[in-house]
């Protein structure tokens, strides 16, 4: 069973430029959360998407926009790149469904490793 | 709002020592909580979790208690080894949807 699958892995961009990461979930899970995570940090929540809306999100710039597919696996994309984007950008699936619902914790994919120049 | 506080690292152990990585919250509700690792290069790996107040959750050798009447998750194992060599993080949940709010992680170095 495939876990949470994230590409790419690295990425490098120049300031300015627009970006796009990619995350399929976990197969049975329906809700797809992002993260970012500097270096020496623990990962910030960005937002959570389920059933292709976005539900829930932090402070983090509009800058930062995201979208969910009919098939569960959500997009981040970052626009007009900044030095300080660069981070572990983290994907973690959950089900919605159920009592336990996310208590019994994310299921987070490797990453991917964006480094804006 | 919701916050995690852990001891910083970076902790090096000897093969064998016991481990402690303290691990306070503040949460309004009933928080879930969890333990997270990561390995060089990796993504967090879910590592133990607790759901209610005197849980104690266990895996690979490691425990934390939840402890409602002092704000703690504290983990502990009682035998390091030298694969136990990552950054640990402490996190809770809470909330309808049940956002994850991580602490800044706890770099554990064990040497043979």
């Amino acid at each position: 069973d495939a876990g949470v699958t994230q590409s790419p892995t690295h990425l490098i961009k120049t300031r300015g430029q627009q970006v796009t990461l990619r995350c399929s979930p976990k197969s049975g899970h329906d809700t797809v959360s992002w993260y970012q995570q500097a270096l020496g940090q623990g990962p910030q929540f960005i937002f959570q998407y389920y059933e292709e809306e976005e539900r829930q999100r932090s402070n983090f710039p509009d800058r930062f926009s995201g979208h969910q597919f009919p098939n569960y696996s959500s997009e981040l994309n970052v626009n007009a790149l900044l030095l300080g984007d660069s981070a572990l950008y983290l994907c973690a699936s959950s089900s919605n469904r159920g009592a336990k619902g996310h208590m019994g914790g994310y299921t987070f994919g490797s990453g991917t490793r964006l480094t804006v120049v | 709002g919701n916050s995690v506080t852990q001891m910083e690292g970076p902790v090096t152990l000897s093969e064998e020592a016991f481990l402690t990585i303290n691990c306070t919250y503040t949460a309004t509700g009933y928080p879930s909580l969890f333990w997270y690792v990561q390995y060089p290069g990796e993504g967090l790996q879910l590592l133990l979790k607790a759901t209610k107040a005197d849980d104690k959750g266990s895996n690979k050798g490691f425990e934390a208690t939840y402890r409602k009447e002092t704000t703690s998750f504290h983990l502990e194992k009682g035998s390091v080894q030298v694969s136990d060599s990552a950054v640990y993080f402490c996190a809770l949940s809470s909330g309808g949807y049940q956002k994850v709010t991580f602490g800044i992680g706890t770099k554990l170095q064990v040497i043979p």
